[in-house]
């Protein structure tokens, strides 16, 4: 039972590079999330996917974008990595609707740009 | 966009006193209510929820949270801590209005042993 995966655990990326970072759930949730975590801010809203097929902007959506591959598969794409997006980078799942669940966490992307 | 306030962004407490984390959110609709820890190096793990019914919710590791809606708060609540208790809090609201989970920036607990 694993939860939501994300890969990479780590990356280190230069100025201008682009890379994708991927993220999996195997508890059929319908909702997806992106978010950053930094310091002394708590986490913040990337994108976020209600269902399948749909995704929106969170909070902090610049420089970012998203696919929702299938109920499954989350990506968080940067197309040309600056030093402020040194974050960690955490993915979720949830069920919102008819059931509603609390959102579970994958362990984290720890990105660096330099 | 929704806000939750956490006052207390850094409490160092010695093994056995009591622990009060306070959160404060904007939403005056119907909400849920989270609390997470994140131990150094890790990711986020829910020690307790609130969707309705009781306003006083009890978690893992002997924690307990109280909601008190006329307050739009859900504080947290431990009687006695302890050296592992170590880590970061969040408190966290969302509500089928939005499907989105809002933060607060977190609290970081220090336990002396």
């Amino acid at each position: 039972n694993a939860g939501v995966t994300q890969t990479p655990k780590f990356q280190v990326l230069k100025t201008g590079q682009s890379m994708t970072l991927q993220c999996a759930q195997d508890m059929n949730h319908n909702s997806m999330y992106w978010y950053r975590q930094d310091p002394g801010m708590g986490l913040r809203l990337i994108y976020y996917s209600a269902s399948e097929g749909t995704t929106d902007k969170g909070e902090v959506p610049n420089g970012y974008n998203v696919s929702r591959l299938n109920k499954r598969e989350f990506s968080l794409r940067l197309e040309s990595a600056a030093p402020s997006q040194t974050s960690v980078y955490f993915c979720a799942s949830s069920e919102q609707g008819r059931v509603n669940t609390e959102a579970f966490f994958g362990q984290g992307t720890r990105l660096t740009v330099v | 966009a929704q806000s939750v306030s956490q006052h207390n962004h850094h409490v160092i407490l010695s093994e056995a006193a009591s622990l009060e984390l306070g959160c404060n959110y904007s939403y005056g609709g119907t909400v849920n209510l989270f609390w997470y820890v994140q131990y150094p190096g890790q990711h986020l793990q829910l020690l307790l929820k609130y969707f309705s019914g009781d306003p006083l919710v009890k978690g893992i590791k002997g924690f307990e949270a109280e909601f008190i809606k006329s307050k739009f708060s859900f504080n947290l609540r431990k009687p006695s801590v302890q050296w592992s208790d170590t880590a970061e809090y969040f408190c966290a609201v969302n509500s089928y209005n939005f499907n989105k989970f809002y933060f607060g920036s977190g609290t970081k607990l220090n336990v002396k042993p």
